[in-house]
């Protein structure tokens, strides 16, 4: 199994709708991060949580950190076709900034 | 201005030839780190590299070696390429500054298709 889960593996949601992804670690979380990757493209930044309870939003996308479930959660409020792309968190979870990755939500938003 | 570029974006090549794939960063960070992501999506950490250490992930191969000419640079040196070498590779930049934790920042990739 993997160090990180992510879930669901994929999402079709339609626009407009929210939408929760998950990402479980299997040991302490020293960071996490999540990005984006669009088809064929690079990995983008979206945030980086370090601390339990830790929220941090940008535009329509909030993420949370829960340490003692070793747990974040990544929300889109009111989806849009431009936030459609994989989403993956990726943690350090052995102190050397070495990042492991989930294996990646791939999310469809239906105009 | 691209922060953090690759060459060549693809590569097709065939089995048992020797290839680089070049990394540059123009953020001015110390440590530098190849990435591969198979087929399924799946992304895993080869190499990270600063000036003072290479910390290399135990499941890669040793026909894998990256070469780093200055700090801005870190390339991927593959020898002997395999079908299963076939992959989407991405190198990343971040300042690891005294234990403190700093993001990772991406390059576009370089798809490598072995023939």
């Amino acid at each position: 199994s993997q160090e990180l889960e992510q879930s669901p593996q994929s999402l079709i949601v339609q626009e407009g709708k929210n939408l929760t992804i998950n990402c479980t670690s299997s040991k302490t979380l020293y960071g996490l991060y999540w990005y984006k990757q669009k088809y064929g493209e690079g990995l983008i930044f979206l945030m980086m949580l370090q601390k339990g309870g830790e929220e941090k939003s940008h535009e329509k996308i909030t993420a949370k950190l829960d340490e003692k479930k070793q747990q974040s959660s990544l929300h889109i409020t009111a989806s849009q076709p431009s936030h459609a792309g994989i989403y993956l968190c990726g943690a350090d979870l052995a102190s050397g900034n070495m990042l492991t990755f989930g294996g990646g939500t791939r999310l469809m938003v239906k105009p | 201005d691209t922060a953090v570029s690759q060459t060549p974006k693809y590569l097709v090549t065939q089995m048992g030839n020797d290839k680089s794939i070049k990394c540059e960063q123009n953020l001015g960070h110390d440590t530098m780190y190849w990435y591969k992501q198979d087929s399924k999506k799946f992304l895993k950490i080869m190499f990270s590299y600063n000036n003072k250490e290479l910390i290399i992930n135990e499941t890669v191969p040793n026909r894998f070696s990256p070469k780093s000419p200055d700090k801005a640079h870190l390339n991927l040196h593959i020898n002997s390429l395999e079908l299963g070498d076939s992959a989407v590779y991405f190198c990343a930049s971040s300042q690891r500054t005294g234990g403190i934790r700093e993001t990772q920042y991406f390059g576009p990739g370089t798809r490598l298709l072995v023939l």
